[in-house]
């Protein structure tokens, strides 16, 4: 079957550094999206992996491993509204989206 | 600005009755996706659409319709609305069913409750 795993919620300081990761098993593979969600709002597009790698877009910055079926979103000098859910979601061989509950992450000052 | 419209913002509906969810976009993509939103589940696919005129169903589509007459257009119909059906429904849409081109754009989501 297909699935997604990911931490329920994570707490860190602003300013800081936090690292949210995700394993998944899919049918297929063609790629892997990050998208963040404010609470009461829509999905937005964060990043997107098809090659093993780092990919680095700004404060954020995402890593596969298609091999280990792993995947982590890293959020350097949070800020306050980086308050949010991060969701995992991986590209099956249909190239539909497998979404993760996502991740709660809480800033605190 | 171009993005997705969805109508209405927020419904409450008696059990039994028929209601339709609508979804418009302007960008000109070529699929567009319904899913349901329930706290503690990932989204979950509904139905969706690869081009114009054809659609396809996804992980949870029982008590759901949709149609695809234009490119623009993509409605979600519950014929007979159960309690079980009180989510937040979000309308996407994508470029292409690809890929890198599978970028998600949602529309801010509708709420429905039903009783």
């Amino acid at each position: 079957g297909q699935n997604i795993d990911q931490p329920t919620e994570m707490t860190a300081t602003e300013g800081a550094i936090v690292q949210i990761n995700c394993t998944y098993q899919t049918s297929g593979f063609n790629g892997l999206f990050w998208y963040q969600q404010h609470a009461g709002e829509a999905p937005t597009f964060l990043s997107y992996n098809v090659l093993d790698g780092l990919e680095e877009k700004g404060r954020f910055s995402s890593f596969l491993s298609r091999s280990k079926g792993y995947s982590y979103l890293l959020l350097k000098e949070l800020q306050m509204k980086d308050s949010a859910s991060y969701l995992c979601a991986p590209l099956d061989s249909n190239y539909q989206l497998i979404w993760g509950a996502g991740t709660k992450l809480i800033i605190k000052p | 600005i171009a993005g997705i419209t969805q109508a209405p913002t927020s419904q409450i509906l008696a059990a039994g009755r028929r209601m339709t969810l609508r979804c418009t976009q302007d960008m000109r993509h070529n699929a567009m996706y319904w899913y349901r939103q329930d706290l503690g589940l990932g989204l979950r696919l509904i139905h969706y659409s690869n081009t114009a005129g054809t659609t396809g169903k996804g992980e949870v589509p029982d008590g759901y319709s949709v149609s695809r007459a234009n490119t623009d257009d993509f409605p979600l119909t519950l014929a007979s609305a159960v309690p079980s059906q009180t989510s937040v429904y979000f309308c996407a849409s994508s470029e292409q069913v690809s890929s890198g081109a599978n970028v998600l754009t949602f529309g801010a989501g509708s709420r429905l409750t039903v009783l």
